[in-house]
């Protein structure tokens, strides 16, 4: 089936620093890209929509500012948590639409904790 | 928007019982209805899926049955297993792909 990569897995930054995640398709090419936050013991809010080479767009109250997205390949975006605050920890997850219509697949999550 | 209710937020079975998660939607326009499992820390993972053209399918011990007039959609687990518990979402999507989410359901199937 495929397969969704997610880097870094996780990673522990300090208040105020950028952190970049990656999401690549690996045996599929993905034209659009979906990137999710989840916090503990809740449910997936979806935060934006990346499409490869335009951008993306984003769900209401989500900052394009602080959250860059950049969908450059069919196989790679990227989520740029730009001056991370502690209330930006969570996991962050991305999916792909491959396959049949509609059908997504996950990412492994990124936790991000930021101190 | 697309809005999304999931009942109930946490359900205990015994081992071998049937389960039923069920799930509410307010768009007519979502045409697909996954539903997924997700362990702690893990990624979902999607478990079964239905289209809006079908009103019920199965596969093998999992079955998810669909009401487009009433706008709900139900999982049904049958002869659960300690490793059915987990964390089970529902999601409504729309043509685009994207998808609202259920608040999620707490599974415990109790050996």
């Amino acid at each position: 089936g495929a397969v969704v990569s997610q880097h870094p897995s996780w990673v522990i930054c300090k208040s105020g620093t950028s952190v970049k995640i990656e999401c690549r398709s690996l045996d599929f090419q993905a034209t659009t890209m979906f990137w999710y936050r989840q916090f503990p013991k809740q449910s997936l809010m979806l935060m934006a929509t990346s499409n490869e080479g335009s951008k993306a767009t984003y769900e209401q109250g989500v900052e394009k500012d602080k959250f860059l997205i950049n969908h450059a390949s069919l196989t790679l975006s990227t989520l740029t948590v730009t001056s991370a605050h502690p209330e930006d920890s969570s996991f962050y997850i991305c999916s792909a639409e491959g396959g049949r219509a509609n059908e997504q697949f996950f990412g492994p999550g990124t936790r991000l904790t930021v101190l | 928007g697309e809005n999304v209710e999931q009942h109930p937020s946490t359900l205990s079975v015994q081992e071998g019982d049937s389960a039923v998660i069920k799930c509410t939607y307010s768009d007519s326009a979502s045409n697909y209805f996954p539903w997924y499992k997700q362990e702690l820390g893990k990624r979902p993972q999607l478990i079964i899926d239905i289209r809006s053209n079908v009103g019920e399918k199965k596969d093998q011990r999992i079955a998810v049955t669909l009401n487009k007039t009433a706008k709900h959609f139900s999982l049904h687990i049958t002869e659960t297993q300690p490793e059915d518990s987990a964390v089970y979402f529902c999601a409504a999507t729309l043509n685009a792909g994207k998808s609202t989410f259920g608040d999620g359901t707490t599974l415990t199937v109790k050996p």
